[in-house]
């Protein structure tokens, strides 16, 4: 079974930092492209970053570009997202996913969220 | 970056009604597109992808439809478990997008 597992939210000041990671079970995650989803409060769904399957690749949002980073490693089964001078519009539930992309019927699998919480 | 148009943002319907969900995208982007459910505190779950594939085990009330910049979501006979949130996903090109959202609500 599939399981995606986040973690490392919790309350922060802003200019601070944090690192989440998500920890992959259940499949090969080293052949599989991830990503970060967000969702502040009451609010809809945020793209954030995707990383290929060796962690070659990266790309952000335009909000969270040159402040967070997306890094993967393979032999822990971990994604991480390490998220430095936040800003309260960054709190938010941060998803991990995978398959967001499909072009065929291969599922996507979505961590249950963990809260970032940028506040004085 | 390409913008992701949603409408609407709300509705209110019956069940056995048949809604329609739309998204505009500020360019092409093929079938680069999904569209995910959403039910309170609960991960988004993906319905259609490419435009028209019904994803496995999701009702065939649900399809897509579209391609270039302008893509719809019907749902046919409204059952009380798709009150929810939608949303589309455009994959084509980074920074990738989420449309808005529209929330299908119980009249």
């Amino acid at each position: 079974e599939v399981q995606l597992v986040e973690s490392g939210g919790g309350l922060v000041q802003p200019g601070g930092s944090l690192r989440l990671s998500c920890a992959a079970s259940g499949f090969t995650f080293s052949t599989y492209w991830m990503y970060w989803v967000r969702q502040a409060p009451g609010k809809g769904l945020v793209w954030v970053s995707h990383i290929n399957r060796d962690g070659s690749s990266t790309s952000y949002a335009d909000s969270v570009k040159g402040r967070f980073t997306t890094s993967r490693d393979n032999a822990k089964n971990t994604l991480y997202l390490q998220m430095n001078s936040l800003r309260p519009d960054d709190t938010a539930l941060y998803y991990c996913a995978r398959g967001l992309g499909a072009t065929s019927g291969e599922g996507d699998y979505w961590g249950q969220g963990t809260l970032v919480t940028v506040s004085s | 970056d390409i913008q992701m148009t949603q409408s609407p943002s709300s509705l209110s319907a019956s069940v056995g009604d048949t809604v329609t969900i739309t998204c505009r995208a500020s360019q092409g982007i093929g079938n680069d597109l999904g569209w995910y459910q959403q039910k309170p505190g609960k991960a988004p779950k993906r319905l259609i992808y490419a435009a028209s594939g019904l994803q496995s085990g999701v009702p065939s009330r649900f399809s897509g439809s579209g391609s270039g910049t302008e893509f719809t979501l019907t749902i046919s006979s409204l059952q009380p478990e798709d009150f929810a949130t939608y949303y589309c996903l455009q994959h084509n090109s980074y920074p990738w997008t989420f449309g808005q959202g529209t929330k299908v609500e119980i009249k």
